[in-house]
């Protein structure tokens, strides 16, 4: 599992509340990345981080910001939730294995948006 | 041009038989092109990888084709087993470390 540790695992909320989900390293990636998972769609990147402090937008940013302050954590946040942000979210990190950059996943956060 | 089209969406096969799961892109600047297993619950895992270079790729009972010149890349499971059930993704690594998906495929094997 690379390490990756996803936090919480599964949370109800209200539209309109804020969320913040935590991804943990232990390994010291430099990569980090934020997808959701839906029916049809596959995976979509939200958001990714190419070091403390530098992060980028994806294929589906809006409505999320994140932060990353230190190389093991990096958090996704909803400022304020709406019922199609309800999805399976995933972290993943980058490892270098020989000439290929290989992307693992954490095990998924469930998150319902009521 | 980002996009990874992947089909079928949904395939049952019979115990030891062949599933194929295709998919399609579009960039020609994708450079590696992973495969991942899903069960319920879990995270994707890699089960095989290729790059464009290369025509075909085999690792057990996986095994990927790759036509460079369709943008066409498939992956076979020989002698499949129902323990094989789980979604998979085809996927195809952009600029920037970035993974495109294609939209999942639900296997089901048969005993």
């Amino acid at each position: 599992d690379a390490g990756i540790t996803q936090s919480p695992r599964h949370k109800v909320t209200e539209t309109g509340t804020p969320v913040t989900l935590r991804c943990h390293q232990t390994e010291n990636h430099r990569y980090m990345y934020w997808y959701r998972q839906d029916p049809g769609h596959g995976l979509r990147l939200i958001h990714y981080s190419y070091g403390v402090k530098d992060t980028d937008k994806g294929e589906v940013s809006d409505g999320y910001s994140v932060s990353r302050s230190k190389t093991e954590d990096f958090l996704l946040t909803l400022e304020s939730a709406t019922s199609s942000q309800t999805s399976v979210y995933f972290c993943a990190i980058s490892q270098r294995e020989g000439n290929t950059d290989t992307q693992y996943f954490g095990p998924g956060t469930r998150l319902t948006v009521l | 041009q980002q996009q990874v089209k992947q089909s079928p969406q949904s395939l049952i096969v019979q115990k030891g038989g062949i599933p194929i799961i295709n998919c399609a892109y579009e960039n020609t600047a994708f450079d590696y092109f992973p495969w991942y297993q899903q069960f319920p619950g879990k995270g994707p895992a890699l089960l095989i990888a290729i790059r464009p270079d290369v025509s075909e790729k085999k690792e057990g009972r996986f095994t990927i084709s790759f036509n460079k010149s369709a943008k066409q890349f498939s992956l076979h499971i020989m002698d499949s087993q129902p323990g094989d059930s789980a979604t998979y993704f085809c996927a195809a690594l952009s600029s920037g470390q970035k993974l495109v998906f294609g939209q999942g495929t639900r296997l089901t094997i048969n005993p």
